[in-house]
């Protein structure tokens, strides 16, 4: 069966600190994979998908990168982060080439707060 | 265009009571849809989700949704609320393989 991995659970960081959020996926090959961000009291926005090794679509301008170096790896990153990247970042995949019936498997987040 | 609207961002309801989230969507093409449950400081679960095989779909933890085209609805029930139901609710609208557009979340309280 498909798992989906997300590290860490939690992270307190100092603004201008950098970043690297890892997600990895298990049982599946070529996943479609994605990275959304949940502010507080903020719906989800999607940041990036990548549709397969290197390849990065971003959806919204900001401080924050994302890079695939493995089929199932999915990394979240940033240089210098900002108290506005504080929030609740989520790691999600889904079959490449799927129906779209299928939805999104989500990772068990990761909890940023910048101080 | 593509949206999902849910009403009320916040829902309260009695231990043993009707729960009732609303949801309703606006798609230019047939919509998959789906209903996440989040429960605190944890990712997505899946719940429930519409694939035009049957308008009424059954879920997990007795939760279900009435996919109602004439309404652009897929509204959320379950007969009995018990305490573990208490989550933050996501409505879900799936038009291709990387679209999948999110509500912006119903906070279920469940009061004792």
């Amino acid at each position: 069966s498909q798992t989906i991995h997300q590290w860490p659970a939690t992270l307190v960081q100092p603004v201008g600190s950098p970043l690297s959020l890892e997600c990895t996926v298990e049982g599946t090959s070529n996943p479609n994979l994605y990275w959304y961000r949940q502010a507080a009291g903020r719906g989800l926005q999607l940041l990036f998908y990548s549709v397969g090794i290197g390849q990065i679509s971003s959806e919204v301008p900001q401080n924050l990168s994302a890079s695939r170096p493995q089929d199932r790896q999915f990394i979240l990153s940033s240089k210098k982060l900002l108290l506005s990247d504080s929030g609740f970042y989520l790691c999600a995949w889904s079959p490449m080439g799927g129906e779209p019936n299928y939805g999104y498997t989500f990772g068990s987040g990761t909890r940023l707060t910048v101080v | 265009a593509q949206s999902v609207t849910q009403l009320g961002s916040h829902v309260s309801v009695s231990e043993g009571a009707l729960v009732l989230l609303r949801c309703n969507y606006s798609s230019s093409v047939p919509p998959y849809l789906f209903w996440y449950v989040q429960y605190p400081n944890q990712g997505l679960q899946l719940l429930l989700k519409y694939t035009s095989a049957a308008t009424l779909v059954k879920g997990i933890n007795d939760f279900e949704a009435e996919f109602k085209k004439s309404e652009t609805s897929f509204h959320l029930t379950k007969p009995s609320a018990h305490m573990s139901d208490a989550a933050e609710y996501f409505c879900a609208l799936q038009t291709g393989a990387n679209n999948l557009f999110f509500g912006t979340g119903t906070r279920l309280t469940v009061i004792p």
